[in-house]
C-alpha cells in the first residue's frame, strides 16, 4: 500500500491482559520503526527492523514487550501482561532503504491508542 | 543522554501572522535533523530532512534553517493559515549511540485563529 497502516486505531485492555498491535509498512520499504508516545511527551523509540531482522532494540523494555516482522505479514508489537503505564499511542513508521541513517524521511502510520484500565 | 528541546511548547497566532519556533539539539556528532508536521489523530508527515550546517529548506510558506555548530534549527511559517494548526516535531540523529534512530523533541503546538 501507499501508506503505513496501523491496526487497531484504539485498543482497551484491563491490567494484566495481553495487547497486540499491527503495522503494515509501505510496500517496498525495508525499515520499520516502532515509537511510543506517553501522554503528550516525546516519541520514544522502541525497536527497528530491517526486513524481518531486528535492527535495533535498545528502546524495548526488557520484559513484557516483543515485536516481529515476518515475511508477507504485518509487523506486530505485543505487550504481555499490560500495566497502566503502558497506556500510550504507539506509532509505526517505515522508510525506503536504510532509514534515518541515510537521511531518509520516515513515513508514519496514524498510531494505535492503547488504554490500559 | 541525548536531548532535543523545542520551544515554545505551544503558540497561538492570528491568521496572517508569521511565526517561528526553535529546535535545540546536541551539536557534537550531528548527522541529520528532521522536521515533521503532526495533526492529532493523523500520521506525522515529514516536512524537511536537513544535514548540512547552513542548510535552508522551503516548502510553500514553511521554511527551516539549520545551525549544526551551535545546535539549533528554526522553523518559519509565513502568513499562517488555520490549516497550519498542528504540532511541529523535530527529531535529531547523531553518529553515535542512537544507531541512526530519531530522537524526538516534545513538539510545538501551533493554533492559528481565523
Amino acid at each position: 500500500g501507499e501508506e503505513v497502516a496501523q491496526t487497531p486505531k484504539h485498543l482497551v485492555r484491563g491490567e494484566g491482559q495481553k495487547a497486540k498491535l499491527y503495522c503494515a509498512p509501505i510496500k517496498g520499504h525495508s525499515y520499520v520503526f516502532w515509537y511510543q508516545q506517553v501522554l503528550k511527551n516525546e516519541f520514544k523509540f522502541l525497536i527497528s527492523f530491517q526486513n524481518e531482522n531486528v535492527f535495533d532494540e535498545t528502546g524495548m523494555p526488557k520484559e513484557r514487550f516483543s515485536a516481529k516482522c515476518l515475511p508477507n505479514s504485518p509487523c506486530s508489537l505485543e505487550i504481555q501482561a499490560t500495566k497502566l503505564e503502558d497506556s500510550a499511542v504507539y506509532f509505526c513508521a517505515s522508510s525506503v532503504d536504510r532509514g534515518p541513517a541515510t537521511n531518509e524521511k520516515l513515513f508514519f502510520g496514524s498510531g494505535t491508542q492503547l488504554s490500559v484500565l | 543522554i541525548l536531548n532535543v528541546e523545542q520551544s515554545p511548547q505551544s503558540l497561538h497566532v492570528q491568521e496572517g501572522d508569521s511565526t517561528n519556533f526553535t529546535c535545540s539539539f546536541p551539536s557534537s556528532n550531528f548527522y541529520a535533523l528532521h522536521w515533521y508536521r503532526w495533526e492529532t489523530a493523523k500520521s506525522p508527515e515529514a516536512l524537511f530532512v536537513m544535514t548540512l550546517n547552513g542548510d535552508e529548506k522551503k516548502k510553500g510558506r514553511i521554511s527551516a534553517t539549520l545551525n549544526t555548530k551551535e545546535g539549533y534549527s528554526y522553523l518559519y511559517i509565513k502568513g499562517s493559515q488555520p490549516e497550519d494548526s498542528a504540532t511541529y516535531l523535530c527529531a535529531f540523529i547523531d553518529y553515535g549511540g542512537s544507531q541512526g534512530n530519531l530522537i524526538f523533541g516534545k513538539g510545538t503546538k501551533l493554533s492559528v485563529k481565523p
